[in-house]
């Protein structure tokens, strides 16, 4: 069993809509949640970084982690065409790895 | 803030060759380094980690090796490639056990 699990999509929303992602995570050492963006053929780009549980907002941008149901949540509101990309979670504990999910395409249609 | 140097973006060599892909970081000073790769379509795969000079963890046992000859410098390399090791080769750093910080990523592909 992977440490986060996430599903893969694809998920296609219009302009507008609000994009909901969610992980799941089996390992309850986890404390540190990160959620990144990653378009076609570059690297990863941070975009979340929350510790322990509670929600987090910056600009249209919230994520939320519940650590009893070991949830992972990241929603973008007002979706634009250039949110389209892939989304993965990620969540360590003191052990300087992360493990990440699988990564969520998103297509926002203009 | 840090900033992840990746060099070349795109590689493509022949079974059997040898491997150097080279990771530079600026702006931070004793850095954990990283190496990931990523199949297409896939999650991101800890390859090897780094905490300090010449300290390296191996998270897959196969032919690749890493090395840290300097506080900045990670360096992922192959004595003989396999078809097996295309893929999209990514270095990242952190700070203590918070967030990773990513490079644009290596594209090799073994031919």
């Amino acid at each position: 069993q992977k440490e986060v699990e996430q599903d893969p999509g694809p998920l296609s929303v219009p302009e507008g809509a609000i994009v909901s992602l969610n992980c799941t995570y089996s390992n309850s050492a986890f404390q540190y949640f990160m959620w990144y963006r990653q378009y076609s053929r570059k690297g990863p780009e941070l975009l979340m970084y929350t510790y322990s549980s509670g929600n987090k907002e910056d600009g249209r941008f919230t994520a939320q982690v519940d650590k009893s149901s070991k949830y992972i949540s990241l929603f973008i509101r007002d979706s634009q065409p250039s949110d389209s990309a892939t989304y993965l979670c990620a969540s360590s504990h003191r052990d300087y790895k992360l493990s990440f999910g699988a990564g969520t395409t998103v297509t926002v249609r203009a | 803030s840090q900033t992840i140097h990746q060099w070349p973006a795109t590689l493509v060599q022949p079974v059997g060759s040898p491997l150097s892909l080279e990771c530079t970081v600026e702006g931070t000073s004793n850095p954990n380094l990283y190496w990931y790769r990523q199949a297409a379509g896939r999650g991101l795969q800890l390859l090897f980690y780094s905490i300090g000079i010449g300290q390296i963890s191996s998270e897959v046992p196969q032919n690749l090796s890493a090395s840290r000859p300097q506080d900045r410098q990670f360096i992922l390399s192959s004595k003989k490639l396999l078809l097996s090791d295309s893929g999209f080769y990514l270095c990242a750093c952190s700070r203590e056990y918070t967030e990773a910080f990513f490079g644009q990523g290596t594209r090799l592909t073994v031919v």
